[in-house]
C-alpha cells in the first residue's frame, strides 16, 4: 500500500469552530488531493496541489483553504465548520510522471459537525 | 462538457457468476480511465487503469476492463464473482490534473 495517512481518523466538531485535517505521504510524490464523498455524489475535488506551496481549488473549494510548505503533508481547513461539511474526507496522491496517472488514497477522515 | 457515467448504482449477482459494471464517459479527446474499489469504510483502492496502450485492459483481483472509443465505455468485468468482490465500484476519467471526475459509483452484492 501506499503510504498515505491521514488524521485525525474521526472527528466531531460545532459548527462555527476552525478544523484542520492532515495529510501525510511517505511516497514523494508531486499531486496531492482532498476529496469529499457524500451518498450519491461519488468523490469531488475540494483542493489539490502540484508542488509544494502549489495549490489550486477544485470543483466543491467553496468554505475550505489548503497549505502545502513540504512535499509530504497538505493540509485541509475549515475555518467555520457547517453542518454541510458533515462527510468522509480522503487525501490521495499520485505522482504524473512516467504515465503514472493513477491515485492513491488515504483512508479518509470521518468529520461530524453539529 | 466532460462527464462519467455509471449506469447501475447497484448490480447483484449469484457468487460464480460473471459480473458487469457499466461506464460511459463524454470527453473531447482519449482520456485516462481507471476503475477503482471501495470496501465498506475503507478508502478507495486503484483496481485498473486505461491510459491509450492496449484497450483490454487486466487488473487486480480478476477483473478486466475494455476501452471502446466508437462506444465511449470503459466497462468492468470478471468472469466467476467471488463474495469479496462486494463492494462500492468508481469508473474516473481523469482529463488533467485537475480535472478528474468521479462516477456516483456502482455498489456490487454477492448473493451466495
Amino acid at each position: 500500500d501506499a503510504g498515505i495517512t491521514q488524521s485525525p481518523r474521526h472527528k466531531v466538531t460545532e459548527t462555527g469552530t476552525p478544523v484542520t485535517l492532515r495529510c501525510h505521504q511517505t511516497e514523494n510524490h508531486r499531486y496531492m488531493y482532498w476529496y469529499r464523498q457524500d451518498p450519491g455524489h461519488g468523490l469531488r475535488l475540494i483542493h489539490y496541489s502540484y508542488g509544494v506551496k502549489d495549490t489550486d481549488k477544485g470543483e466543491v473549494s467553496d468554505g475550505y483553504s489548503v497549505s502545502r510548505s513540504k512535499t509530504e503533508d497538505f493540509l485541509l481547513t475549515l475555518e467555520s465548520a457547517t453542518s454541510s461539511q458533515t462527510s468522509v474526507y480522503f487525501c490521495a496522491i499520485s505522482s504524473g510522471t512516467g504515465g503514472g496517472y493513477e491515485q492513491y488514497f488515504g483512508p479518509g477522515t470521518r468529520l461530524t459537525v453539529t | 462538457a466532460q462527464s462519467v457515467t455509471q449506469l447501475d448504482s447497484h448490480v447483484s449477482v449469484s457468487e460464480g457468476t460473471p459480473v458487469l459494471l457499466r461506464c460511459n464517459y463524454s470527453s473531447s479527446y482519449s482520456p485516462s480511465l481507471f476503475w477503482y474499489v471501495q470496501h465498506p469504510n475503507k478508502g478507495l483502492q486503484l483496481l485498473l487503469k486505461y491510459t491509450s496502450a492496449a484497450t483490454l485492459v487486466k487488473g487486480i483481483n480478476g477483473f478486466e476492463a475494455e476501452f471502446k472509443k466508437s462506444e465511449t465505455s470503459f466497462h468492468l468485468t470478471k468472469p466467476s464473482a467471488h463474495m469479496s468482490d462486494a463492494a462500492e465500484y468508481f469508473c474516473v476519467v481523469r482529463l488533467s490534473a485537475s480535472k478528474i471526475i468521479f462516477g456516483s459509483g456502482t455498489r456490487l452484492s454477492i448473493r451466495p
